[in-house]
């Protein structure tokens, strides 16, 4: 089965710096890679998300890549505020009609003022 | 924000007790899912029902039960409550088709289940 990577598992920056996250994956059958964050007491929520015929994808101050060859994706975040301060879980999965994503571990983004 | 709903957000229990988690979601998304969060926060994909009477178990063992009656409906139970039951229980929804191949999940907010 797929197997997802995250890392680092806890990240602190300052506010204003920008803040990278990867994830890398197994199955190169996997095509579909979102983005969550979950801010403390909620549910995790899409962020963004990139189909594997796409190599990068931005969305104001969010954007990822998508490295086929090498399995591997990441989530950039520019000009970090407070509000960034959540976790990221990435995750990959087939596009197909039994969608059972695997998730990463998650990395705790602490953003401090 | 996503139409999807759990009840209770909090539940204190003690050891030998019967529960019922509810999840609804109002979206007539076909795919919903239970998830174990652990303390560490990594998700724990525990079932899933791919839409009325169709109940599946994921990877992580669980001692629950699900039961998929209604498209808007995805109750866990827990026949006999453990203090190792003690976790973040999180319910996700997603609409199966052609956007739904591609399509994200839709979270709830959790319940957060103590067991004494």
């Amino acid at each position: 089965g797929e197997n997802v990577e995250q890392h680092p598992s806890t990240l602190s920056v300052q506010e204003g710096d920008s803040a990278v996250i990867k994830c890398t994956y197994s199955d190169s059958a996997s095509n579909y890679f979102p983005w969550y964050k979950q801010e403390l007491g909620k549910g995790p929520q899409l962020i963004i998300d990139i189909r594997s015929n796409v190599g990068e994808k931005k969305d104001q101050r969010i954007a990822v890549t998508l490295n086929k060859t090498a399995k591997h994706f990441s989530l950039h975040i520019t000009e970090t505020q407070p509000e960034d301060s959540a976790v990221y879980f990435c995750a990959a999965s087939k596009g197909g009609g039994s969608y059972i994503p695997t998730f990463g571990r998650g990395t705790s983004l602490i953003v401090h003022p | 924000e996503a139409d999807i709903y759990q009840t209770p957000r909090y539940l204190v229990i003690g050891t030998g007790k019967k529960i019922t988690l509810e999840c609804s979601q109002t979206m007539g998304h076909d795919k919903m899912y239970w998830y174990q969060q652990d303390p560490g926060m990594e998700l724990h994909l525990i079932h899933y029902s791919y839409g009325v009477n169709s109940t599946e178990k994921g990877d992580l063992s669980s001692e629950s039960t699900v039961s998929r009656i209604r498209t808007e409906h995805f109750p866990l139970t827990l026949e006999s409550a453990r203090p190792s039951h003690t976790s973040q229980y999180l319910c996700a929804s997603r609409p199966l088709g052609p956007a739904g191949v591609w399509g994200e999940q839709f979270f709830g907010p959790g319940t957060r289940l103590t067991v004494l």
